[in-house]
């Protein structure tokens, strides 16, 4: 199947500083990413559409000027958290599909904010 | 499926029992759907999907069935093994939307 890479799987900052995800498609290009935030024990939480060389669609209640998602090439979108603070520690998906259809989901990125 | 935010339901089996995990979903337009496996840590794990002209599709050990009248659809697990503890979610989309719902997931735990 499909190949999503995600990087990094888990980083630490200080709270105040912005951190920095990135989300590869390594074997298809991917038009259209997604990115999930998940709370322990609970299920995806989409809070954006990643889309390649157009704006990213937000999900209601997501701060745009938070959660920075760009999505520069075909293989290729990041999601950065600006000024993170400790509310911000949660787990990032990020996914992406060739067809449209089958998923294919990044390994994810653990988030902790001091 | 439907994610509502909620703590996930667990279901525990002896090893080497079939195992069975429920789904709903609400969107009636829905024509394509996804099971996906996800372990403690990592992102979640495509194991087999069915499409709505169907209701019955095989894998290897699983099974999915699809029951559009009532809008349910089940992963069978058939001789499960410890490897196969983990959260289990459901997606649904309408072909072409982009747009997938997720279930709010079963914690399955297997017991030795």
């Amino acid at each position: 199947g499909a190949v999503v890479s995600q990087h990094p799987s888990w980083v630490i900052c200080k709270s105040g500083t912005s951190v920095k995800i990135e989300c590869r498609s390594l074997d298809f290009q991917a038009t259209t990413m997604f990115w999930y935030r998940q709370f322990p024990k609970q299920s995806l939480m989409l809070m954006a559409t990643s889309n390649e060389g157009s704006k990213a669609t937000y999900e209601q209640g997501v701060e745009k000027d938070k959660f920075l998602i760009n999505h520069a090439s075909l293989t290729l979108s990041t999601l950065t958290v600006t000024s993170a603070h400790p509310e911000d520690s949660s787990f990032y998906i990020c996914s992406a599909s060739e067809t449209g259809e089958k998923l294919f989901f990044g390994s994810g990125t653990q988030l902790s904010v001091l | 499926g439907e994610s509502v935010g909620l703590h996930l339901p667990t279901l525990s089996v002896q090893e080497g029992d079939n195992s069975i995990i429920n789904c709903a979903y609400s969107n009636s337009a829905s024509d394509y759907f996804i099971w996906y496996k996800q372990e403690s840590g990592k992102g979640p794990q495509f194991i087999i999907d069915i499409r709505s002209n169907m209701d019955k599709r095989q894998g290897q050990r699983v099974t999915v069935l699809l029951n559009k009248t009532v809008k349910h659809l089940s992963l069978q697990i058939a001789a499960t093994q410890p490897g196969d503890s983990a959260v289990y979610f459901c997606a649904d989309t309408t072909s072409g939307t982009y747009k997938y719902i997720f279930g709010t997931g079963t914690r399955l735990k297997v017991l030795a």
